[in-house]
């Protein structure tokens, strides 16, 4: 069973808005830090946002505070990224990972978000 | 723009050993632990070292990190083909309260 499923990607137009799910299989969910990564088509990794176990710290790079929220459900073993004001610089393959630098660490498979008119 | 350098590329035949080096400042680097990541074509990345020089269940000893002061290098010895692949750099930067990423590697074997 894979760990982490991402879902919610698509097309949307700038400005627009969009909400992207990751769904974890195991139940030792709420143990981790959750992040956020993405990757723009032939890119680098960019780091965009994480969370603490119990959602009380979240940090977010500059270039998407304000327009992005993190949050997660540990009812639902579920991580979110809610994405407003959508630029065409936020078009990318985006990740979902748990516990981002430590043993446990995991990467979903991505979804993509294409911003454009 | 990133805040950790690394060589846009790093070749080697099969059996050599290959080097990476990611070169940051007191923020980053200096601070925090360093973790390394592989990126194999077309797949999601994963994580090959952690805290400078752990290596997570099922990553091969071949692998192998290291730091000093504001730098860190990835050791690959052994080459085989299948590490074909594009390798991060990436710590905590206490400076911009971010995780920044390297510029990446991307490793061919001859």
């Amino acid at each position: 069973e894979v760990p982490l499923v991402e879902s919610g990607g698509g097309l949307v137009q700038p400005g627009g808005s969009l909400r992207l799910s990751c769904v974890a299989s195991e139940l030792t969910f709420s143990s981790y830090w959750m992040s956020w990564v993405r990757q723009a088509p032939g890119k680098g990794l960019e780091w965009v946002a994480n969370i603490k176990q119990d959602g009380s710290e979240k940090y977010y790079v500059d270039s998407v505070k304000g327009r992005f929220t993190i949050s997660r459900d540990n009812a639902k073993n579920s991580l979110y990224l809610q994405m407003n004001s959508l630029r065409a610089e936020d078009t990318a393959v985006y990740y979902c990972v748990r516990q981002i630098g430590g043993p446990s660490s995991y990467w979903g498979q991505g979804t993509l978000v294409t911003v454009s008119s | 723009q990133s805040v950790l350098t690394q060589p846009p590329s790093a070749s080697g035949t099969p059996g050599q050993r290959v080097t990476i080096s990611c070169s940051g400042s007191s923020s980053n680097i200096g601070s925090n632990p360093v973790n390394w990541y592989q990126q194999l074509p077309g797949t999601a990345p994963k994580l090959l070292i952690y805290s400078n020089n752990q290596r997570p269940s099922g990553v091969p000893d071949r692998f192998s990190g290291s730091k000093s002061g504001t730098s860190a290098s990835l050791a690959i010895s052994g080459l085989q083909s299948e590490d074909e692949a594009d390798y991060y750099c990436a710590a905590w930067d206490d400076s911009l309260n971010s995780y920044v990423f390297g510029t990446g590697t991307r490793v061919t074997v001859l």
